[in-house]
């Protein structure tokens, strides 16, 4: 059964940084893109950021330059390094598996249950 | 970036019938090249997280119940369910992958009438 575990989720002050996991099972990560999805409290979807099979990230104009996606396939799991956070961060961050067409035509057929990281003062 | 806009942004139908959504991308999702459009669907019911129901704009996921069917092309989808169920209450989203970065509709609420 595929399954993707999120944690690190929490409250953070802005300005501040959080970094979020995501441990996958019943699949091979390392032969799976994999990305972040989010959404704010009441809201809807918002992409993030997919990692691929090789060294390629990509990122939403909202994010880029703050959030890192990362992976460690020997441990099966995908980092989300979020650093300079302000409070329209404020949502339950999802880590999605990816499938890919192309250069940079990504959608998501898996997802996890997500965690929620709060940026408030 | 393209704007994907959802009609109605909710919807009560009656157990039985059939409930239609639409999905209006900005600019055409279809592609010249591989004459197929780059949309899927998405359910997200009460306190889950989202899961995939269609892509390819019509191309059902593994799994999916037959009631569930994806149409259109260009600017104009249409998310039909062609005899509700109970369990078929929830948020239902559209999303483009033809550019980046990905976009998602707003969401339509479904419930039951």
């Amino acid at each position: 059964e595929v399954q993707m575990v999120e944690s690190g989720g929490g409250l953070v002050r802005p300005g501040g940084s959080l970094r979020l996991s995501c441990t996958a099972s019943g699949f091979t990560v390392s032969s799976n893109y994999m990305g972040w999805v989010r959404q704010a409290p009441g809201k809807g979807l918002e992409w993030l950021s997919v990692s691929s099979t090789g060294d390629y990230t990509y990122y939403a104009d909202s994010v880029k330059g703050r959030f890192t996606i990362s992976r460690d396939n020997s441990r099966r799991t995908v980092y989300y390094q979020m650093s300079s956070l302000k409070t329209e961060d404020t949502a339950v961050y999802y880590c999605v598996r990816v499938r890919a067409y192309g250069s940079e035509s990504f959608w998501f057929d898996y997802w996890g249950q997500g965690t929620l990281v709060t940026v408030s003062s | 970036d393209i704007v994907m806009t959802q009609s109605p942004d909710s919807l009560a139908v009656s157990l039985g019938e059939r409930a239609t959504i639409n999905c209006k991308p900005s600019q055409s999702v279809l592609s010249s090249t591989n004459n197929r459009n780059y949309l899927a669907w998405y359910q997200q019911k009460p306190g889950q997280p989202p899961s995939l129901l269609i892509y390819w704009a019509s191309t059902r996921e593994s799994g999916v119940p037959d009631r569930f069917s994806g149409g259109g092309s260009g600017t104009d989808f249409t998310l039909t369910i062609s005899s509700l169920q109970a369990e078929d209450v929830a948020v239902y989203y559209c999303q483009q992958y033809y550019s980046a970065p990905m976009t998602f509709g707003q969401g339509t609420r479904l419930e039951i009438k």
